[in-house]
C-alpha cells in the first residue's frame, strides 16, 4: 500500500518570505501522480499543484513549484513571497496511475507572519 | 464552471435520526469521491465512483452509511441511524477520469 508522509505538523514563514513543505511517499509503481493541496479556514480543498512522475522537470504555479525527486521519492511544495493569504493546511497527495485511490499525507499548517 | 456542489452546508441533527448528504459533480468528470475529515483521523476514503458505478467502498465505516450515484449529475451519502461519532466534515469530489479531483465545498454534521 502507498503512504504520503508529511514530517512537519506545524510551519512558520515571514510574509514576503520562502518557504518549503516536505513530503515523502512511498510505492513500488512507476506510474503514478502527486498533488499539493491546500485547505484555507474555510474548508475548502484547493488544488494547487501536480506532477505526473514520468515527467522530470519540476511543475510551476507562479509562486507555487516543487521538487520532485523521483529516486529519494520526495516532493516538496516551496512557496515564493509569501502572503497571508497563503496561511492553510496543506495536503500532499498521491493517486496511482492505473486507479483513482488517492492517499494524502497528514498535513502541513503554515502560518504566515506579517 | 460552478464547481462540486454539496447540500446541506451544515447539517445538526439528534443521534438516531436519517441524514443525506448530496452532491453534484462537475459536468463532465467520470468519478466522484466521498471523503470524510476529522481532526483525529484526518480526511478519509468513503467510496467512490467510476462512470455512476460504486468502484471502491471499501472505506465506509459500517452498514449504517450507504452511498448512491443514480446518474452522472448526483450523488448521495446517507448515514441511518446517525450518531455523535459521525460528526466530522463530508467532502464530495469530482475527477476528470485519473487525475486530480475537484472538492466541493464540504458539509459540516454534527450529531448530538
Amino acid at each position: 500500500a502507498q503512504t504520503v508522509t508529511q514530517s512537519q505538523p506545524e510551519m512558520s514563514v515571514q510574509e514576503a518570505e520562502t518557504v518549503t513543505l516536505s513530503c515523502t511517499y512511498d510505492t513500488s509503481e512507476s506510474d503514478y501522480y502527486l498533488f499539493w493541496y491546500k485547505q484555507p479556514p474555510s474548508r475548502q480543498m484547493i488544488l494547487v499543484i501536480r506532477q505526473e512522475a514520468y515527467k522530470q522537470q519540476n511543475a510551476t504555479e507562479n509562486r507555487f513549484s516543487v521538487n520532485f525527486q523521483k529516486a529519494a521519492k520526495s516532493f516538496s511544495l516551496k512557496i515564493s513571497d509569501s502572503q497571508l493569504g497563503d496561511a492553510a493546511m496543506y495536503f500532499c497527495a498521491y493517486i496511482s496511475g492505473g486507479y483513482q485511490k488517492v492517499t494524502f499525507g497528514t498535513g502541513t499548517k503554515l502560518q504566515v507572519i506579517p | 464552471d460552478a464547481g462540486v456542489i454539496q447540500s446541506p452546508r451544515h447539517e445538526v441533527t439528534e443521534m438516531g435520526q436519517e441524514v443525506t448528504l448530496r452532491c453534484k459533480p462537475i459536468s463532465g468528470h467520470n468519478s466522484l469521491f466521498w471523503y470524510r475529515q476529522t481532526m483525529m483521523r484526518g480526511l478519509e476514503l468513503l467510496i467512490y465512483f467510476n462512470n455512476n458505478v460504486p468502484i471502491d467502498d471499501s472505506g465506509m465505516p459500517e452498514d449504517r452509511f450507504s452511498a448512491k450515484m443514480p446518474n452522472a449529475s448526483f450523488s448521495t451519502l446517507k448515514i441511518q441511524p446517525s450518531e455523535p461519532r459521525d460528526s466530522a466534515v463530508y467532502f464530495c469530489a469530482s475527477s476528470p477520469q485519473g487525475n486530480e479531483q475537484y472538492f466541493g465545498p464540504g458539509t459540516r454534521l454534527t450529531v448530538t
